[in-house]
C-alpha cells in the first residue's frame, strides 16, 4: 500500500518550453501533496505544499508563476515548470500524505529528472 | 523553527559490521522524526518513524532508531550491514500535524565486502 507514482520519470526539453509532471497516489487518497527539488548530492528542498481544491502554498524563494501546481483531486497533483531554463534542471520529487493516517507520514514518488537544454 | 543535522556526509562500514547514522534535531515542539532511504535516481522510502510512545522504533530491513529527548537525537542503527544497505539516508523532522518535513543533509552509506 501507499504507492505514489510520477510521470514522466525523465524528460528533456528545450529552453523556453513548459513541462508538466504528474504525481498520483495509487492506492490511497492524499490529504496533502508536496513537491520537492533535489540537486545532485544534496538534500531535498520543499518547493510547495498543495491541498486538494485549494491553492498551493509555496516556500520562500520559489516562484509561484514559474512552478505552477494544481491539485485537482485527492489522487492527482501536477507541477508545471513554465518557460524552463537550464538552471531548472533538477530531480523533482513529489510526496503524498495518506488521508487515513493524517498528515504524519509522507510517501514519496520515484522522482522525475528534468534536463533543460 | 525546526532543523536537522546529520553528522557525517559519508559513512563507510564493512559488510556485517554495525551501522550507526547520526541525527540531531532542533524543535520547539515535540517532534515527529523520520528516517528515509534513497537509492540512486529513485524517490525516498520510509524506513521508520517516531511520533509518540515507545522511544525505540523498529523499521524495515532490520533498522531501528531511538528517540532521545535529552540528547535531541534520533540515531539510526542496524546490527549487521548488508551490501544492499548502500544508499543515501535522510533524517527528517516535522511539526505535529503540520506534515511539512525538514530534511537533514543526508548521509551516504557505503558497505565494503
Amino acid at each position: 500500500g501507499a504507492v505514489v507514482s510520477q510521470h514522466p520519470s525523465w524528460v528533456i526539453c528545450k529552453s523556453g518550453t513548459s513541462v508538466k509532471i504528474e504525481c498520483r497516489s495509487l492506492d490511497f487518497q492524499a490529504t496533502t501533496m508536496f513537491w520537492y527539488r533535489q540537486f545532485p548530492k544534496q538534500s531535498l528542498m520543499l518547493m510547495a505544499t498543495s491541498n486538494e481544491g485549494s491553492k498551493a502554498t509555496y516556500e520562500q524563494g520559489v516562484e509561484k508563476d514559474k512552478f505552477l501546481i494544481n491539485h485537482a483531486s485527492l489522487t492527482l497533483s501536477t507541477l508545471t515548470v513554465t518557460s524552463a531554463h537550464p538552471e531548472d534542471s533538477s530531480f523533482y520529487i513529489c510526496s503524498a500524505s495518506d488521508r487515513g493516517e493524517g498528515t504524519d507520514t509522507q510517501y514519496f514518488g520515484p522522482g522525475t529528472r528534468l534536463t533543460v537544454l | 523553527a525546526q532543523s536537522v543535522t546529520q553528522l557525517g556526509s559519508h559513512v563507510s562500514v564493512s559488510e556485517g559490521a554495525l551501522v550507526l547514522l547520526r541525527c540531531n534535531y532542533s524543535s520547539s515542539v515535540p517532534p515527529y522524526l523520520f528516517w528515509y532511504v534513497q537509492y540512486p535516481n529513485q524517490g525516498l522510502q520510509l524506513l521508520l518513524k517516531y511520533t509518540t510512545g515507545a522511544t525505540l522504533v523498529k523499521g524495515i530491513n532490520g533498522f531501528e532508531a531511538e528517540f532521545k529527548k535529552s540528547e535531541t537525537s534520533f540515531h539510526l542503527t542496524k546490527p549487521s550491514a548488508h551490501m544492499s544497505d548502500a544508499a543515501e539516508y535522510f533524517c527528517a523532522v516535522s511539526d505535529r500535524g503540520g506534515g511539512k518535513l525538514i530534511f537533514g543533509q543526508g548521509t551516504e552509506l557505503s558497505v565494503k565486502p
